[in-house]
Order: C-alpha cells, then sequence, then structure tokens
C-alpha cells in the first residue's frame, strides 16, 4: 500500500497567517493527490482540491496545492476563522487500495 | 442537490454483523462508483471499499476483505456495506463518498453525514 504522510500533525496559527501542510508519498503517485477538509459535527470530509492544484467549485481562492510525485503541499494563504478543522490528503493513484494520511488538525493560536 | 444519507448503524457484539445503507439523491446514482470510508474515535479516515457504477469492480481494504462486502441497487439509488465476523476495531462513523469523476479514480466530491458503529461486548 501507499503511505502517506502529512506534516505537522497539528498547526496553531492566528487569522490571516499563512498556513502550509505537506504530505509525502512513500512511492510515485504522479498527480493523484486530493485534500480534504473536515469538521467535527456529523458532516463528511469536504473535497478542497484534487489532482495535486484543482480547486473544487466553491472553494476560496486561498486555499492552494502544489507538488508532484512524492511531495504535496496545501497552502492557505490568509487563515479566515473557519478555516480551522483538521486537513488529510488522500491519493488515488492506487485503485485498488486508496488511502488517506493520518491528518492534520489547524489549531487557533 | 446531491445528498447521501447513510443508515443501519448501531451496536453489535463481536462476531456479530450489521448492514449499513446509503441512499443517494440529486444526481445519476447508476453512473458513479461510490465508496465507504471510516474513521473510528480519535483517528484519521480509513478507506474501507470500493463499487463501479454496474458492480462489476469491487475493491477492499485489507482490514476488512473476506468480512465486508459492498453492494449496490442502481433502481433504488442505495449503496450497501454488509458487516460480517465484526470486531472492536471495526468501531466508528461510516461515510458513503461519491466518485468527483463517472469512472477510473479520482477523488470523493459528495459525502454522507455518516453512521456510527459500535462494536462492544
Amino acid at each position: 500500500d501507499i503511505q502517506l504522510t502529512q506534516s505537522p500533525p497539528s498547526l496553531s496559527a492566528s487569522v490571516g497567517d499563512r498556513a502550509t501542510i505537506t504530505c509525502r508519498a512513500s512511492q510515485n503517485i504522479d498527480t493523484y493527490l486530493n485534500w480534504y477538509q473536515h469538521k467535527p459535527g456529523g458532516k463528511g470530509p469536504k473535497l478542497l482540491i484534487y489532482a495535486v492544484s484543482t480547486l473544487q467549485s466553491g472553494v476560496p481562492s486561498r486555499f492552494s496545492g502544489s507538488g508532484f510525485g512524492t511531495d504535496f503541499n496545501l497552502t492557505i494563504t490568509s487563515v479566515q476563522p473557519e478555516d480551522f478543522a483538521t486537513y488529510y490528503c488522500q491519493q488515488s493513484f492506487d485503485t485498488t487500495s486508496i488511502t488517506f494520511g493520518q491528518g492534520t488538525r489547524l489549531e487557533i493560536e | 442537490e446531491v445528498h447521501l444519507v447513510e443508515s443501519g448503524g448501531g451496536l453489535a457484539q463481536p462476531g456479530r454483523s450489521l448492514r449499513l445503507s446509503c441512499s443517494a439523491s440529486g444526481f445519476n446514482f447508476d453512473d458513479y462508483a461510490m465508496h465507504w470510508v471510516r474513521q473510528a474515535p480519535g483517528k484519521g479516515l480509513e478507506w474501507v471499499s470500493g463499487i463501479s457504477w454496474n458492480s462489476g469492480d469491487t475493491v477492499y481494504a485489507d482490514s476488512v476483505k473476506g468480512r465486508f462486502t459492498i453492494s449496490r441497487d442502481n433502481a433504488k439509488n442505495s449503496l450497501y456495506l454488509q458487516m460480517n465476523s465484526l470486531t472492536p476495531e471495526d468501531t466508528g462513523l461510516y461515510f458513503c463518498a461519491k466518485l468527483l469523476a463517472a469512472a477510473g479514480t479520482g477523488p470523493f466530491d459528495y459525502w454522507g453525514q455518516g453512521t456510527l458503529v459500535t462494536v462492544s461486548s
């Protein structure tokens, strides 16, 4: 199975800060890398970015993604109060075994 | 508007079975692959299983292979997960999720709110 390692596990930020989360794959996954935001309270995760850098419809432009192969980043250029949540990367390169990173919790500083 | 609503969760003893359902609306259900993803208490997301639009292809995580069976009824716009030989490690919130693209691989663009499964004696 392809392992995804996110860093940091948690990140403290203030409103207006720039925040970057990294996701490293255990092997080359080309551009099959997606990012989700998940908030507690009985809702499923929200797709933010797919295929490394394509913004899902309705997602604010302060979110962006970059990378290729094994190293990927999710960046929030100016963190807003509604952005405090847990973020997951996901690889869809291996269609027989989809995997997620362990998550990065973005917390208010 | 796309809606996915899971049901069927509850408390089960180890070794017993549960059947989860996911009712879909707001899109052409029979055009899309569907998947199940779970989240154990205090843990991250774990992909469980997926099924192609016509049920021709099914895939499973190693942790559930041989115990869980995914299926769908396109006439009823419904997805199912039959869970047998449950263990406490199967405890968690189970989400159904729709694939963004009509076929192949890719991200999940819509998720349900989840149904809670608790396996305990």
